[in-house]
Protein backbone atom coordinates (compact mmCIF):
# COMPACT_ATOMS: atom_id res chain seq x y z
CA UNK A 1 0.00 0.00 0.00
CA UNK A 2 2.93 2.21 0.35
CA UNK A 3 4.37 4.67 -1.85
CA UNK A 4 1.55 6.38 -3.13
CA UNK A 5 0.12 8.92 -0.68
CA UNK A 6 -2.70 11.34 -0.71
CA UNK A 7 -3.52 13.92 1.83
CA UNK A 8 -5.83 15.05 3.56
CA UNK A 9 -8.19 11.77 4.15
CA UNK A 10 -11.10 14.26 4.64
CA UNK A 11 -11.42 17.39 3.62
CA UNK A 12 -14.11 19.73 4.10
CA UNK A 13 -15.22 23.19 2.21
CA UNK A 14 -17.49 26.26 1.74
CA UNK A 15 -19.05 26.80 -1.27
CA UNK A 16 -17.18 29.51 -3.47
CA UNK A 17 -13.43 28.31 -2.25
CA UNK A 18 -11.25 26.49 -4.46
CA UNK A 19 -8.95 23.48 -2.48
CA UNK A 20 -6.10 21.89 -3.44
CA UNK A 21 -5.61 17.95 -2.78
CA UNK A 22 -2.11 16.26 -1.94
CA UNK A 23 -0.36 13.92 -4.20
CA UNK A 24 3.26 12.60 -3.76
CA UNK A 25 4.72 9.51 -5.16
CA UNK A 26 8.09 7.59 -4.17
CA UNK A 27 7.71 5.51 -6.86
CA UNK A 28 9.78 6.85 -9.85
CA UNK A 29 6.68 6.37 -11.64
CA UNK A 30 6.76 9.17 -14.69
CA UNK A 31 2.96 8.84 -14.93
CA UNK A 32 0.25 10.38 -12.75
CA UNK A 33 -3.87 10.93 -12.74
CA UNK A 34 -6.58 12.24 -10.83
CA UNK A 35 -9.67 10.37 -10.50
CA UNK A 36 -12.81 11.15 -9.54
CA UNK A 37 -15.59 8.37 -8.10
CA UNK A 38 -19.02 9.15 -6.90
CA UNK A 39 -21.42 6.87 -5.34
CA UNK A 40 -21.82 3.44 -7.39
CA UNK A 41 -20.19 5.04 -10.24
CA UNK A 42 -16.81 3.77 -11.39
CA UNK A 43 -13.62 5.75 -12.04
CA UNK A 44 -13.75 9.13 -13.74
CA UNK A 45 -10.28 10.92 -15.58
CA UNK A 46 -9.85 14.00 -14.61
CA UNK A 47 -6.32 14.92 -15.32
CA UNK A 48 -3.13 12.75 -16.12
CA UNK A 49 0.47 13.56 -16.88
CA UNK A 50 2.91 11.31 -18.30
CA UNK A 51 5.56 13.40 -17.59
CA UNK A 52 6.90 16.45 -15.55
CA UNK A 53 5.90 20.06 -16.62
CA UNK A 54 2.69 18.12 -19.00
CA UNK A 55 -0.42 17.21 -18.40
CA UNK A 56 -3.91 16.51 -20.50
CA UNK A 57 -7.12 16.58 -19.75
CA UNK A 58 -8.85 14.00 -19.04
CA UNK A 59 -12.42 13.22 -19.59
CA UNK A 60 -13.91 15.71 -16.88
CA UNK A 61 -11.41 18.09 -16.52
CA UNK A 62 -14.25 21.32 -16.46
CA UNK A 63 -13.36 23.22 -13.05
CA UNK A 64 -10.49 21.42 -12.13
CA UNK A 65 -6.44 22.73 -12.57
CA UNK A 66 -3.26 20.90 -12.23
CA UNK A 67 0.22 20.87 -11.75
CA UNK A 68 3.41 18.80 -12.60
CA UNK A 69 6.63 21.07 -11.26
CA UNK A 70 8.05 17.37 -9.40
CA UNK A 71 8.51 13.77 -11.06
CA UNK A 72 6.94 13.16 -7.72
CA UNK A 73 3.78 15.42 -6.91
CA UNK A 74 0.81 16.34 -8.96
CA UNK A 75 -1.39 18.08 -7.36
CA UNK A 76 -5.41 19.03 -8.48
CA UNK A 77 -7.02 21.71 -7.65
CA UNK A 78 -10.54 22.05 -7.31
CA UNK A 79 -12.32 25.24 -8.54
CA UNK A 80 -15.19 27.08 -7.26
CA UNK A 81 -16.39 26.77 -10.96
CA UNK A 82 -16.71 22.98 -10.53
CA UNK A 83 -20.24 22.40 -10.08
CA UNK A 84 -20.59 19.04 -7.93
CA UNK A 85 -17.52 19.02 -6.08
CA UNK A 86 -18.19 16.61 -3.29
CA UNK A 87 -16.74 13.04 -3.96
CA UNK A 88 -13.65 11.42 -3.33
CA UNK A 89 -10.75 11.77 -5.16
CA UNK A 90 -8.13 9.08 -6.30
CA UNK A 91 -5.01 9.75 -7.10
CA UNK A 92 -2.43 6.78 -9.33
CA UNK A 93 0.68 6.52 -10.83
CA UNK A 94 2.05 3.89 -13.01
CA UNK A 95 5.38 3.49 -15.52
CA UNK A 96 5.61 5.41 -18.35
CA UNK A 97 4.38 4.11 -21.06
CA UNK A 98 7.95 2.73 -22.97
CA UNK A 99 7.27 -0.83 -25.23
CA UNK A 100 5.94 -3.87 -22.89
CA UNK A 101 6.04 -2.00 -19.74
CA UNK A 102 3.51 -2.60 -17.14
CA UNK A 103 0.92 -0.32 -17.58
CA UNK A 104 -0.38 -1.07 -14.02
CA UNK A 105 -1.79 2.13 -12.02
CA UNK A 106 -0.64 2.55 -8.28
CA UNK A 107 -3.69 3.98 -6.10
CA UNK A 108 -3.38 6.24 -3.09
CA UNK A 109 -5.68 5.89 -0.58
CA UNK A 110 -7.96 8.97 -1.16
CA UNK A 111 -9.28 12.10 -0.17
CA UNK A 112 -13.00 12.54 0.10
CA UNK A 113 -13.68 16.03 -0.21
CA UNK A 114 -17.63 17.74 0.66
CA UNK A 115 -18.19 20.93 -0.19
CA UNK A 116 -21.06 22.47 1.57
CA UNK B 1 -13.54 8.35 -26.76
CA UNK B 2 -13.37 4.86 -25.37
CA UNK B 3 -17.43 3.09 -24.26
CA UNK B 4 -16.90 0.82 -21.65
CA UNK B 5 -19.53 -1.47 -20.77
CA UNK B 6 -19.27 -3.77 -17.45
CA UNK B 7 -22.34 -7.01 -17.15
CA UNK B 8 -23.82 -7.09 -14.19
CA UNK B 9 -23.79 -4.12 -12.31
CA UNK B 10 -24.65 -6.74 -9.04
CA UNK B 11 -24.20 -9.92 -8.83
CA UNK B 12 -24.68 -12.15 -5.85
CA UNK B 13 -23.14 -15.72 -5.74
CA UNK B 14 -22.47 -18.77 -2.63
CA UNK B 15 -19.35 -19.52 -1.49
CA UNK B 16 -17.53 -22.16 -3.89
CA UNK B 17 -19.44 -20.85 -6.88
CA UNK B 18 -18.04 -19.43 -9.92
CA UNK B 19 -18.29 -15.70 -10.98
CA UNK B 20 -18.29 -13.77 -14.41
CA UNK B 21 -18.55 -10.60 -14.86
CA UNK B 22 -18.17 -9.15 -18.79
CA UNK B 23 -16.40 -5.54 -19.82
CA UNK B 24 -17.47 -4.60 -23.04
CA UNK B 25 -15.13 -1.59 -25.26
CA UNK B 26 -15.91 0.10 -28.36
CA UNK B 27 -12.22 0.93 -29.88
CA UNK B 28 -10.99 -1.74 -31.95
CA UNK B 29 -7.21 -0.05 -31.18
CA UNK B 30 -6.97 -0.88 -27.14
CA UNK B 31 -4.59 -3.05 -26.79
CA UNK B 32 -4.24 -3.85 -23.02
CA UNK B 33 -7.70 -5.21 -20.73
CA UNK B 34 -6.70 -5.24 -16.57
CA UNK B 35 -9.04 -5.87 -14.08
CA UNK B 36 -9.17 -3.88 -10.62
CA UNK B 37 -10.81 -5.49 -7.41
CA UNK B 38 -11.42 -2.33 -5.21
CA UNK B 39 -12.94 -3.36 -1.47
CA UNK B 40 -14.92 -1.09 0.92
CA UNK B 41 -13.62 2.04 1.75
CA UNK B 42 -9.98 0.78 0.34
CA UNK B 43 -8.48 1.93 -3.21
CA UNK B 44 -8.47 0.17 -6.50
CA UNK B 45 -5.98 -2.72 -6.59
CA UNK B 46 -5.14 -4.52 -9.97
CA UNK B 47 -5.67 -8.35 -9.84
CA UNK B 48 -4.95 -9.52 -13.34
CA UNK B 49 -4.43 -8.24 -17.02
CA UNK B 50 -3.78 -9.12 -20.59
CA UNK B 51 -2.42 -8.24 -23.35
CA UNK B 52 -4.00 -7.87 -27.16
CA UNK B 53 -1.70 -10.88 -28.13
CA UNK B 54 -3.03 -13.01 -25.64
CA UNK B 55 -6.31 -14.83 -25.43
CA UNK B 56 -6.52 -15.98 -21.86
CA UNK B 57 -4.53 -15.49 -18.46
CA UNK B 58 -5.00 -17.42 -15.52
CA UNK B 59 -3.85 -16.91 -11.89
CA UNK B 60 -5.13 -19.37 -9.38
CA UNK B 61 -8.99 -18.58 -9.08
CA UNK B 62 -8.91 -15.95 -11.46
CA UNK B 63 -8.45 -15.53 -15.00
CA UNK B 64 -9.15 -13.27 -18.06
CA UNK B 65 -10.34 -14.15 -21.17
CA UNK B 66 -10.19 -12.02 -24.46
CA UNK B 67 -12.09 -11.86 -27.38
CA UNK B 68 -10.88 -9.16 -29.93
CA UNK B 69 -13.22 -9.67 -32.57
CA UNK B 70 -16.00 -9.42 -30.50
CA UNK B 71 -14.24 -6.60 -28.30
CA UNK B 72 -14.97 -7.66 -25.19
CA UNK B 73 -13.13 -9.36 -22.32
CA UNK B 74 -14.19 -11.67 -19.04
CA UNK B 75 -13.13 -12.09 -15.57
CA UNK B 76 -13.58 -15.42 -14.43
CA UNK B 77 -13.56 -16.06 -10.68
CA UNK B 78 -13.80 -19.86 -9.33
CA UNK B 79 -14.41 -21.55 -5.82
CA UNK B 80 -15.55 -17.80 -5.07
CA UNK B 81 -14.81 -17.23 -0.93
CA UNK B 82 -16.36 -14.45 0.94
CA UNK B 83 -12.85 -12.16 0.83
CA UNK B 84 -14.09 -11.81 -2.96
CA UNK B 85 -16.61 -9.78 -2.25
CA UNK B 86 -16.05 -6.22 -3.74
CA UNK B 87 -16.45 -3.99 -6.58
CA UNK B 88 -14.62 -5.17 -9.79
CA UNK B 89 -13.28 -2.38 -12.61
CA UNK B 90 -12.35 -3.41 -16.34
CA UNK B 91 -10.39 -0.82 -17.39
CA UNK B 92 -9.23 -1.27 -21.22
CA UNK B 93 -6.31 1.04 -22.19
CA UNK B 94 -6.20 2.76 -25.94
CA UNK B 95 -3.62 3.87 -28.31
CA UNK B 96 0.14 5.20 -26.89
CA UNK B 97 -1.15 7.14 -23.66
CA UNK B 98 -0.62 5.25 -20.73
CA UNK B 99 -4.05 6.46 -19.63
CA UNK B 100 -7.53 4.24 -18.72
CA UNK B 101 -10.86 4.00 -19.34
CA UNK B 102 -12.75 2.17 -16.15
CA UNK B 103 -16.37 0.98 -16.35
CA UNK B 104 -19.08 1.40 -14.31
CA UNK B 105 -18.05 -1.48 -11.80
CA UNK B 106 -19.78 -4.38 -10.95
CA UNK B 107 -20.72 -5.57 -6.65
CA UNK B 108 -19.73 -8.82 -6.04
CA UNK B 109 -21.40 -10.36 -3.17
CA UNK B 110 -20.44 -13.93 -1.75
CA UNK B 111 -22.79 -15.36 0.59
CA UNK B 112 -21.92 -18.05 2.79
Amino acid sequence: DGGITQSPKYLFRKEGQNVTLSCEQNLNHDAMYWYRQDPGQGLRLIYYSQIVNDFQKGDIAEGYSVSREKKESFPLTVTSAQKNPTAFYLCASSKSNSGGNSYEQYFGPGTRLTVT
Amino acid sequence: GENVEQHPSTLSVQEGDSAVIKCTYSDSASNYFPWYKQELGKRPQLIIDIRSNVGEKKDQRIAVTLNKTAKHFSLHITETQPEDSAVYFCAPKTGTASKLTFGTGTRLQVTL
